[in-house]
């Protein structure tokens, strides 16, 4: 089946500092990308659209500026989380849609983001 | 927009019974329904899915059926192991969607006891 991956697993940084997430199809070409937050005991929550080369699109409530993404390839995209903050803690999940079905998302591991 | 609801949020069941859960949706447009396994600390694990033109899908101890007219949707496992254990989510992507979002249910907790 299609793979996806993280990188990295887990990451624990300060509070004001900036942390990138790495998405990446393993066997596949990702023309769309998606990411998600999950808190504990809850749903996931989209977050944003990532469309290789073209800017992502954000869901209401999601601040654009503090969470970039970058769509530089079929294969891989970027969340950037800038100036975290102890709310920002959470497990972060993207998807990616594999080329030829354009409804089938297959997730990746999650990212542990743990802001002290 | 499409609202997903799901249900039980919690079960518990015996090594070797059944499990169902189930799921409804607002949007009739909706045309694609996966079901996805989350274990703890992972991400989720798509298990099943099922399309609009199509009332069921089976898949060995899985299988789930669609019901149109009533806007719901169910997933049923038999003969359920201790690994079975998970959280496990519905979704709904909307008809009117063109960028493939899905809209996920809340998540029910499956716990097989042995």
């Amino acid at each position: 089946g299609a793979v996806v991956s993280q990188h990295p697993s887990r990451v624990i940084c300060k509070s004001g500092t900036s942390v990138k997430i790495e998405c990446r199809s393993l066997d596949f070409q990702a023309t769309t990308m998606f990411w998600y937050r999950q808190f504990p005991k809850q749903s996931l929550m989209l977050m944003a659209t990532s469309n290789e080369g073209s800017k992502a699109t954000y869901e209401q409530g999601v601040e654009k500026d503090k969470f970039l993404i970058n769509h530089a390839s079929l294969t891989l995209s970027t969340l950037t989380v800038t100036s975290a903050h102890p709310e920002d803690s959470s497990f972060y999940i993207c998807s990616a849609v594999s080329g030829g079905r354009t409804d089938t998302q297959y997730f990746g591991p999650g990212t542990r983001l743990t802001v002290l | 927009g499409e609202n997903v609801e799901q249900h039980p949020s919690t079960l518990s069941v015996q090594e070797g019974d059944s499990a169902v859960i189930k799921c409804t949706y607002s949007d009739s447009a909706s045309n694609y329904f996966p079901w996805y396994k989350q274990e703890l600390g992972k991400g989720p694990q798509l298990i099943i899915d099922i399309r609009s033109n199509v009332g069921e899908k089976k898949d060995q101890r899985i299988a789930v059926t669609l019901n149109k007219t009533a806007k719901h949707f169910s997933l049923h496992i038999t003969e359920t192991q201790p690994e079975d254990s998970a959280v496990y989510f519905c979704a709904a992507r909307g008809g009117s969607s063109n960028t493939g979002k899905l809209i996920f249910g809340q998540g029910t907790t499956l716990q097989v006891k042995p």
